[in-house]
This record gives C-alpha cells, sequence and structure tokens, in this order.
C-alpha cells in the first residue's frame, strides 16, 4: 500500500528562520512527487511537481527537493505571509485512480 | 474565474436529507475527482471519472455517489446525510497524462447536524 508521511505535524518558525519540511514516501513506482500549498478554508494550491531523484525545483523562497524515499521543501528565510498548511502528494504507478496518496501536511506558522 | 468552481461553498444540512455538491471546470481537462478533508486525516479521494462515461470507487465511496454531466461537470451526492460526513469536501481535475498536477476547487465545507 502507498504511503506519504510528512513531518513534522506543525512547525513555528521566526520571520527569517531557514527551515525544512520533511516528506517520506513509499509508493510503487514513483511517477511524481507534489507539493501543495493549503491556506484555511481554501482548496491545495499547486507549487511543484518532482519526476526523478536528484530533481530540484524553486520557487521565490521555496525550494523543493528528491530522492529515492523522500522530499524536501526548503523554505529559506520565511515571510509570515508564507504561514499556511504544505501538502506533499505521491503518485506510483499502481491502481486506477492515478495512484495519488496525500500526506496529512504540515502546519507552518511564521511569526514576526 | 476559477478554473474548478464549487457550489455551494458552505451548506448546512440535517441528518437523512438529500444533498448534492456541483463541481465544474473551465480546465478542459478529462479527469475529475472528488476528495474529502477532515482534520488529521489528510486528503482522501471519494469517486474519480476520467472520462462522462466512466465513473471509479475511490477509498471512501461509501454513502455517497456521483454523476458526470459532461467533461466540464462534475457532481457528488450524500442520499441520506449522517453527521460522520461533515467535512470539506474538494472537487480536482487533471489533464489525460496522469502525472501532471492536479487543481483543486476551492471546496465546500458541509456540516450535517
Amino acid at each position: 500500500e502507498d504511503q506519504v508521511t510528512q513531518s513534522p505535524e506543525a512547525l513555528r518558525l521566526q520571520e527569517g528562520e531557514s527551515s525544512s519540511l520533511n516528506c517520506s514516501y513509499t509508493v510503487s513506482g514513483l511517477r511524481g512527487l507534489f507539493w501543495y500549498r493549503q491556506d484555511p478554508g481554501k482548496g491545495p494550491e499547486f507549487l511543484f511537481t518532482l519526476y526523478s531523484a536528484g530533481e530540484e525545483k524553486e520557487k521565490e523562497r521555496l525550494k523543493a527537493t528528491l530522492t529515492k524515499k523522500e522530499s524536501f521543501l526548503h523554505i529559506t528565510a520565511p515571510k509570515p505571509e508564507d504561514s499556511a498548511t504544505y501538502l506533499c502528494a505521491a503518485q506510483g504507478s499502481g491502481g486506477g485512480a492515478d495512484g495519488l496518496t496525500f500526506g496529512k501536511g504540515t502546519h507552518l506558522i511564521i511569526q514576526p | 474565474d476559477a478554473d474548478v468552481t464549487q457550489t455551494p461553498r458552505n451548506r448546512i444540512t440535517k441528518t437523512g436529507k438529500r444533498i448534492m455538491l456541483e463541481c465544474s471546470q473551465t480546465k478542459g481537462h478529462d479527469r475529475m475527482y472528488w476528495y474529502r478533508q477532515d482534520p488529521g486525516l489528510g486528503l482522501r479521494l471519494i469517486y474519480y471519472s476520467f472520462d462522462v462515461k466512466d465513473i471509479n470507487k475511490g477509498e471512501i465511496s461509501d454513502g455517497y455517489s456521483v454523476s458526470r454531466q459532461a467533461q466540464a461537470k462534475f457532481s457528488l451526492s450524500l442520499e441520506s446525510a449522517i453527521p460522520n460526513q461533515t467535512a470539506l469536501y474538494f472537487c480536482a481535475t487533471r489533464d489525460s497524462l496522469g502525472n501532471t498536477e492536479a487543481f483543486f476547487g476551492q471546496g465546500t465545507r458541509l456540516t450535517v447536524v
């Protein structure tokens, strides 16, 4: 069974304090690893897709990386507006529903 | 206008009532999904559809049904609502490649009393 585990569940940082969020995955035949941002009461907003180990993508203060077992979302010098829940999803090659399995998310709070 | 639109955004209904949540998209995607989100449980797949004639059960389909009225429209019904169906519901779409990102609607917050 495909599994995605995100850690920590919650993280509180000071503005400017860099850190990383972890997404560990166990899927058969990874076809894609997705990161989303979700604000309270809103739908997940797509951030990145990573397809193979060693791949990296960046957007503003965010950088996503991928290994064969986990993905990291690095946040550099975060600002209060980066506060949100960050979701990770992995897609395996098995299963009919595109095999997209979501983690439970990391709730990030950036304090001014 | 949003690419994926859900109606209603909020709904309170009584136990035993039938309720329909609607989703429409302008992305032109073939694949549409209904997810449920509960605190501490993450997003769970209820039903999905790869095209107008295709309907498939997801992880937690009991108590739910769906209808794909057109490529752009996918509705979720609760035949007889119960309190543990209180949750945030999301519709999502993906293109037919199957390994690209999903686009989500803004969600419907459903409360069953």
